[in-house]
């Protein structure tokens, strides 16, 4: 079933460590997103990535970075968690960039202890 | 005023009558207007985007947009227990090579039965 796979689906995290969320996807889209979701605050976006080999930051991209060496992978790396990263995770992605069109992932729940 | 403004919720309204969810927004430059449906402990999906002033129509859903007034709507008719769920509201915008989109932090809606 094409769309995009994320992992892992949940992840409690001492403060401190490094994690990286994956994000795969198979449809070929040339843009990619991360959201945090936060009850009280809803969707914001932390970086994106309008084409391969491109990146750009969003509206809370301190904490956190993304790399896109292909078209189909977007990984998330928290270099040094922090309580406050403790969220719900969300890739997306877009046929295009600039579009409000989005396929999101399932979504990776993350706890920093 | 916040860039997208949603009542929380939650709406409440019986199997069969119509839900009605608003969505106000302070950019005036705002071109593109998208609901996304998100079930409790899912990811968003995309049910409707508008770009003209008026009325879309897709089955059950009717998206509203007046952009003099800065307010887009979602009208689903026939509600179903099955709606039941957290309706985002969101906006795009473009500027140049740079655009935006932005969330707003959703209505939850309860469909009785």
């Amino acid at each position: 079933i094409a769309g995009i796979t994320q992992a892992p689906t949940s992840q409690i995290l001492a403060a401190g460590r490094r994690m990286t969320l994956r994000c795969t996807q198979d449809m070929r889209h040339n843009a990619m997103y991360w959201y945090r979701q936060d009850l009280g605050l809803g969707l914001r976006l932390i970086h994106y990535s309008n084409t391969a080999g491109t990146t750009g930051k969003g509206e809370v991209p301190d904490g956190y970075s993304v790399s896109r060496a292909n078209t189909d992978d977007f990984p998330l790396t928290l270099a040094s968690a922090v309580p406050s990263q403790t969220s719900v995770y969300f890739c997306a992605s877009s046929p295009t960039p600039g579009t409000g069109e989005l396929f999101f992932g399932e979504g990776s729940r993350l706890t920093v202890l | 005023q916040k860039e997208v403004e949603q009542n929380s919720g939650p709406l409440s309204v019986p199997e069969g009558a119509i839900a009605s969810l608003n969505c106000t927004y302070s950019d005036r430059g705002s071109q593109s207007f998208f609901w996304y449906r998100q079930y409790s402990g899912k990811s968003p999906e995309l049910i409707m985007f508008i770009y003209s002033n008026g009325d879309k129509e897709d089955g059950r859903f009717t998206a509203q947009l007046n952009k003099a007034s800065q307010y887009v709507s979602l009208l689903i008719r026939d509600s179903q227990p099955s709606d039941s769920a957290t309706y985002l509201c969101a906006l795009w915008r473009s500027g140049g090579s740079n655009y935006k989109l932005t969330f707003g932090k959703g209505t939850l809606l309860t469909v009785n039965p």
